[in-house]
């Protein structure tokens, strides 16, 4: 089955910086790789995502980058707020059974 | 609409209780997901229905019994459940199954067995 991994597990940055979060998956079979935020007592929702033929994508100040060949995918978030911080999952595709497969998640902390 | 809908929100059940979990969705979705997620962990894949079939079950525990009546609901009956069952669980829905498009979540059912 496909395995995810994702880091940081935690990140904290001041308001107006960058972050950057790190997800690397096995099955070389995936072709979607979407990008999950999660509030406290919330459920998880879409904020971005990626197919496998495309290798960046923006929306305003997120934005995502997947590199096929060394099976890596990046979350970039650009001028930071507090309305950012939470928990954020990378997922892919597990061909095998057929359902998304998600990283173990990143607490992100944007200080005012 | 774009929602999925889960009741209840909240649930305290005892050991020897039966209870279910239901999800509803009217997005046309042809799949539909039971994924449970602990304190601080990612969601845990636990059934999936395509079509409305079963077509994966990840050792799941029999005490956890899911049911699609329909394209639009999916149940989850809870039997003699234990403590460390207790977790938040989360329904979802895609347009299509194999995970190949974006899963919408319902806002769970947060279960505390006692």
């Amino acid at each position: 089955g496909e395995n995810v991994e994702q880091h940081p597990s935690t990140l904290s940055v001041q308001e107006g910086d960058s972050a950057v979060i790190k997800c690397t998956y096995s099955d070389s079979a995936s072709n979607y790789f979407p990008w999950y935020k999660q509030e406290l007592g919330k459920r998880p929702q879409l904020i971005i995502d990626i197919r496998s033929n495309v290798g960046e994508k923006k929306d305003q100040r997120i934005a995502v980058t997947l590199n096929k060949t060394a099976k890596h995918f990046s979350l970039h978030i650009t001028e930071t707020q507090p309305e950012d911080s939470a928990v954020y999952f990378c997922a892919a595709t597990d061909t095998g059974r057929r359902a998304l497969t998600f990283g173990s998640g990143t607490r992100l902390q944007v200080q005012p | 609409d774009t929602e999925v809908t889960q009741t209840p929100k909240h649930l305290v059940m005892g050991m020897t209780n039966k209870k279910s979990l239901k999800c509803e969705q009217h997005m046309g979705h042809r799949a539909m997901y039971w994924y449970k997620q602990k304190a601080k962990k990612p969601p845990e894949l636990m059934f999936v229905y395509s079509y409305e079939k079963l077509s994966i079950n990840e050792s799941v525990p029999s005490r956890f019994s899911p049911e699609c009546p329909n394209s639009s609901l999916l149940n989850l009956h809870l039997h003699a459940l234990q403590p460390e069952d207790s977790a938040l669980y989360l329904c979802a829905s895609s347009q299509e199954g194999g995970g190949r498009t974006e899963a919408f979540f319902g806002q769970g059912t947060r279960l505390t067995v006692v």
